[in-house]
């Protein structure tokens, strides 16, 4: 079956700007988090979102956000960007929230890089 | 913060077995240990993950001490595109990624 997919691979924006990227996961999860991945901070959990409910949020400031509908595709955004908003951000999916045992499957990530 | 602790980097000779360590000597009774991989600029991928037993699957084997404070990963037999980073990780409810170790397999 289809992994889970992120669009757009990847995009450039402008300083100030917002950006949009969205996630389909794996079909039957309806649980989706979302992680940055920069060289100086590795990979860091964003937020965590199930039956359209955000269940889980890292340490990012308010200009990060998300959502989920009820077909559990989730979208997150981000507004005016900075420069060290560039990086990969990876989609992760699973069956359930709060399940230790639960596998977690990740997209291939949206490379956001900002001028 | 990241309950594990991984050699940054380690070298395995392709056809031989890589045994990646990791210590999780705060891990709690209900927390898994996940292993995940990464190769350059694509996402993580899922390895192999356990509780207290022994875990085999067509990737790798997991090995969990008894008092589960650490584990080993093995890929039995390496190859070239075993080099990556791999990352144990201990859960609860969310995946919380440390530095990893830089796995090179070299020819």
């Amino acid at each position: 079956k289809a992994g889970v997919t992120q669009t757009p691979r990847y995009l450039i924006k402008t300083r100030g700007q917002q950006v949009t990227l969205s996630c389909s996961p794996i079909s039957g999860h309806r649980s989706v988090s979302w992680y940055q991945q920069t060289p100086g901070q590795g990979l860091q959990f964003l937020f965590e979102y199930f039956s359209e409910t955000q269940r889980n949020k890292g340490n990012f400031p308010g200009r990060f956000s998300g959502r989920q509908f009820s077909n559990s595709r989730s979208e997150m955004n981000v507004s005016t960007l900075e420069l060290g908003d560039s990086a990969l951000y990876l989609c992760a999916s699973s069956l359930a929230p709060h399940n230790p045992g639960n596998t977690i499957y990740f997209g291939e990530g949206s490379w956001l890089t900002v001028v | 913060d990241a309950k594990t602790t991984q050699p940054p980097s380690m070298d395995c000779a392709e056809g031989r077995a890589a045994n990646l360590p990791c210590n999780h000597s705060t891990i709690s009774g209900n927390e898994y240990v996940y292993w995940y991989r990464q190769i350059h600029s694509q996402g993580p991928q899922y390895i192999i993950h356990g509780l207290k037993n022994n875990e085999t699957n067509e990737m790798a084997s997991l090995i969990i001490t008894e008092d589960r404070k650490s584990s080993t990963l093995i890929l039995p037999h390496a190859t070239l595109r075993d080099t990556a980073v791999y990352y144990c990780i201990v859960t609860g409810d969310k995946l919380i990624f440390g530095t990893g170790t830089r796995l090179q397999v070299f020819p």
